[in-house]
C-alpha cells in the first residue's frame, strides 16, 4: 500500500522559508510513470495546487507560486521536497504532498498524505 | 483554465439524489477528475477522466459530461456523504487548476 507522510514545522515567521519533505513508503519515487505534487488548503478555502516533479527533477509550478517556489526529489531517500520562500499570512494553509498519476486520460492526485498544518506568524 | 462549480453549498437528506456541476473556463475535453474531503482529512479521489470510478469507491458516486461542463452525482446520498467535493481540471500537466469547491451539509 502507497503511503505519504509529510513533515516539516508547524510554524514559520513571516518573510521565512517553508520548508515540508513528504516521505512516500510502500513504492519507490523512481522509476514509475508518476508525478510527485504539493496542493494546499487555505483555512475557509479551496484547494491550490502549487506544483509538481518527475523523478528525473523536471518540475512543473502554478503560476501562483512560481517565484517564489521549488521542489526538489531525494530518490535515495524516497522523498521529494518543498520550500516556499518570502512567506506571509496568506500562506497559513494545509499541505498535502500526493502522487500524480500521468496518463493519455489525463493526470490525478491519488494518494494524498494526511496533511501537515503550517501557520505563517511571528 | 478557471474552474467554477455550482451551487457553492447544498442541504440534502439521507436517500436524495445529489448532482454538482463544475464548468471550465475553456475545453477540457474529459481530462476532469473530482475528490471528496471530509472534514479533517485528505481528500480523496472519486471520479477521473470525467466519469470513470477510481476503484474502491461506491457505485453510487457518478460523472459525466465533455468539453467546458461536468456533473458529479450521487445516486443517493449516505451519512458519509457529508463532505466538500472538488473538480480539478488536469488538461495541461503544467496548468492543474480545481474548483472552488462544493459544500454537502445535512
Amino acid at each position: 500500500q502507497l503511503l505519504l507522510q509529510e513533515s516539516g514545522p508547524g510554524l514559520v515567521k513571516p518573510s521565512e522559508t517553508l520548508s515540508l519533505t513528504c516521505t512516500v513508503s510502500g513504492d519507490s519515487i523512481s522509476g514509475t510513470n508518476y508525478y510527485w505534487g504539493w496542493i494546499r488548503r487555505p483555512p475557509g478555502k479551496g484547494l491550490e495546487w502549487i506544483g509538481s516533479i518527475y523523478d528525473s527533477g523536471s518540475t512543473y509550478y502554478s503560476p501562483s507560486f512560481k517565484s517564489r517556489v521549488t521542489i526538489s526529489v531525494d530518490t535515495s531517500e524516497n522523498q521529494f521536497s518543498l520550500k516556499l520562500r518570502s512567506v506571509t499570512a496568506a500562506d497559513t494553509a494545509t499541505y498535502y504532498c500526493a502522487r500524480l498519476g500521468v496518463a493519455a486520460t489525463g493526470n490525478w492526485f491519488a494518494p494524498w498524505g494526511q496533511g501537515t498544518p503550517v501557520t505563517v506568524s511571528s | 483554465i478557471q474552474m467554477t462549480q455550482s451551487p457553492p453549498s447544498l442541504s440534502a437528506s439521507v436517500g436524495d439524489r445529489v448532482t454538482i456541476t463544475c464548468r471550465a473556463s475553456q475545453s477540457i475535453a474529459t481530462y476532469l477528475n473530482w475528490y471528496q474531503q471530509r472534514p479533517g482529512k485528505a481528500p480523496k479521489l472519486l471520479i477521473y477522466a470525467a466519469s470513470s470510478l477510481e476503484s474502491g469507491v461506491p457505485s453510487r458516486f457518478g460523472g459525466s459530461g465533455t468539453g467546458t461542463t461536468f456533473t458529479l452525482t450521487i445516486s443517493s446520498l449516505q451519512p458519509e456523504d457529508f463532505a466538500t467535493y472538488y473538480c480539478q481540471q488536469s488538461y495541461s500537466t503544467a496548468g492543474i487548476t480545481f474548483g472552488p469547491g462544493t459544500k454537502v451539509e445535512i
